[in-house]
């Protein structure tokens, strides 16, 4: 059973960094597409980006300027940054990973357990 | 960007009734869509892929229908288990969800 833990800052001040990672228990992280999605209070779903299990990325073009996702094969993890982050940024966070091995990402069949963040001074 | 309008955003419904949810893509994502269903607090649970593919586990009362632009989920027989809000998203070109159709009770 495939299980994604995901952990991370949930305070933050306006223009500081969000760091968050995610790992991935029981399965294998080779061949995958790994994703984070957000989703503020009360909205919708929002799509940040995704890495390949080989290191590419792909960003959504909204947040591309201040996103980072980077990948450590070694301990089965994936991490977000987002860069000078403001009020706007407060949402609850997910990873997710795709359903289908590539070579083209799919939909989200397993999701971690979300972080709140929020970003206040 | 492709961009992804659900409608309606709220529907009300009675148990037992069959509920039709339509997402229409800004241009042809071929059949690269798929539905979520969200309760609060939780994270979202696949239902559909690939415009009509049921996910494991999930009961045969969830239909996906659709190609091109024009797609809907349909569950034939709402039950109360199945009050929540649902998502499509594309997954053509970049990824798109769409803003989601909260289903209420009537």
């Amino acid at each position: 059973q495939v299980q994604l833990q995901q952990w991370g800052a949930g305070l933050l001040k306006p223009s500081e960094t969000l760091s968050l990672t995610c790992a991935v228990y029981g399965g294998s992280f080779s061949g995958y597409y790994w994703s984070w999605i957000r989703q503020h209070p009360g909205k919708g779903l929002e799509w940040i980006g995704y890495i390949y299990y080989s290191g590419s990325t792909y960003y959504n073009p909204s947040l591309k300027s201040r996103v980072t996702i980077s990948v450590d094969t070694s301990k089965n993890q994936f991490s977000l940054k987002l860069s000078s982050v403001t009020a706007a940024d407060t949402a609850v966070y997910y990873c997710a990973r795709d359903r289908f091995r590539g070579p083209n990402p799919n939909a989200f069949d397993i999701w971690g357990q979300g972080t709140m963040v929020t970003v206040s001074s | 960007d492709i961009q992804m309008t659900q409608s309606p955003s709220t529907l009300s419904a009675s148990v037992g009734d069959r509920v039709t949810i339509t997402c229409r893509a800004s241009q042809s994502i071929s059949s690269w869509l798929a539905w979520y269903q969200q309760k609060p607090g939780k994270a979202p649970k696949l239902l559909i892929y690939k415009a009509s593919s049921l996910e494991s586990g999930v009961p045969s009362r969830f239909s996906g229908s659709g190609s091109g632009t024009e797609f809907t989920l349909t569950i034939s027989s709402l039950q109360p288990d199945d009050f929540a809000t649902y998502y499509c998203q594309q997954y053509n070109s970049l990824l798109t969800f769409g803003g989601g159709t909260k289903v209420e009770i009537k």
